[in-house]
């Protein structure tokens, strides 16, 4: 899987965007960008992810550049419970049905949304 | 529904001491895994199901870890003996079928070992 990176921490104030950007320059076409987020002390959750349009849904959206070399995930109005630390993950997709489409969690980047 | 459910939630052991660890995925999916997070390593994949078989436990650190599932709905994670590294949070994850795109976490084992 191709690797990415990631800023290690990021500041937004509460009720402005959060944009949060992921480099994943050797990315392949047929791997789809993810996004995960782990609130302190539970579990990663599932954001949102694409392969190569844009994608919306209601926590978040996924702008992916024409090259698929970046993306950046918007949290469009932050709050204090967004804080947490989110995973940019790159993952193959494979066809016919039996994708095992491991993911590969990096370090994150560290979002505080302050008051 | 419940999510995924994990138990116990903390467990303190000594060296040397057997640790199980439970997990119950949620209703309906087929594919399982069990990752180990440390401040050290971060998030590691141990070992993923797919209908009750392991697929892939390239992740599984040493002999000392063993996984099972026995049927769909419950799945053990084994060490023995135990050792002080061993300490970690320790999480388990369903989804709904393999390709499926989204991972559903349990809240994790917090197990420290003296």
């Amino acid at each position: 899987d191709a690797k990415t990176t990631q800023p290690t921490s990021m500041d937004c104030a509460e009720g402005r965007a959060a944009n949060l950007p992921c480099n994943h320059s050797t990315i392949s076409g047929n791997e789809y960008v993810y996004w995960y987020r782990q609130i302190h002390s539970q579990g990663p959750q599932y954001i949102i992810h694409g392969l190569k349009n844009n994608e919306t849904n209601e926590m978040a959206s996924l702008i992916i550049t024409e090259d698929r070399k970046s993306s950046t995930l918007i949290l469009p109005h932050a709050t204090l419970r967004d804080t947490a630390v989110y995973y940019c993950i790159v993952r193959v997709a494979l066809a016919g049905g039996t994708s095992y489409g491991k993911l590969t969690f990096g370090q994150g980047t560290i979002l505080t949304v302050h008051p | 529904d419940a999510g995924v459910i994990q138990s116990p939630r903390h467990e303190v052991t000594e060296m040397g001491q057997e640790v199980t660890l439970r997990c119950k995925p949620i209703s309906g999916h087929n594919s399982l895994f069990w990752y180990r997070q440390t401040m050290m390593r971060g998030l590691e994949l141990l070992i993923y199901f797919n209908n009750n078989v392991p697929i892939d436990d390239s992740g599984m650190p040493e002999d000392r870890f063993s996984a099972k599932m026995p049927n769909a709905s419950f799945s053990t994670l084994k060490i023995q003996p135990s050792e002080p590294r061993d300490s970690a949070v320790y999480f388990c994850a369903s989804r709904v079928r393999s390709g499926g795109k989204e991972q559903f976490f349990g809240p994790g084992t917090r197990l420290t070992v003296l």
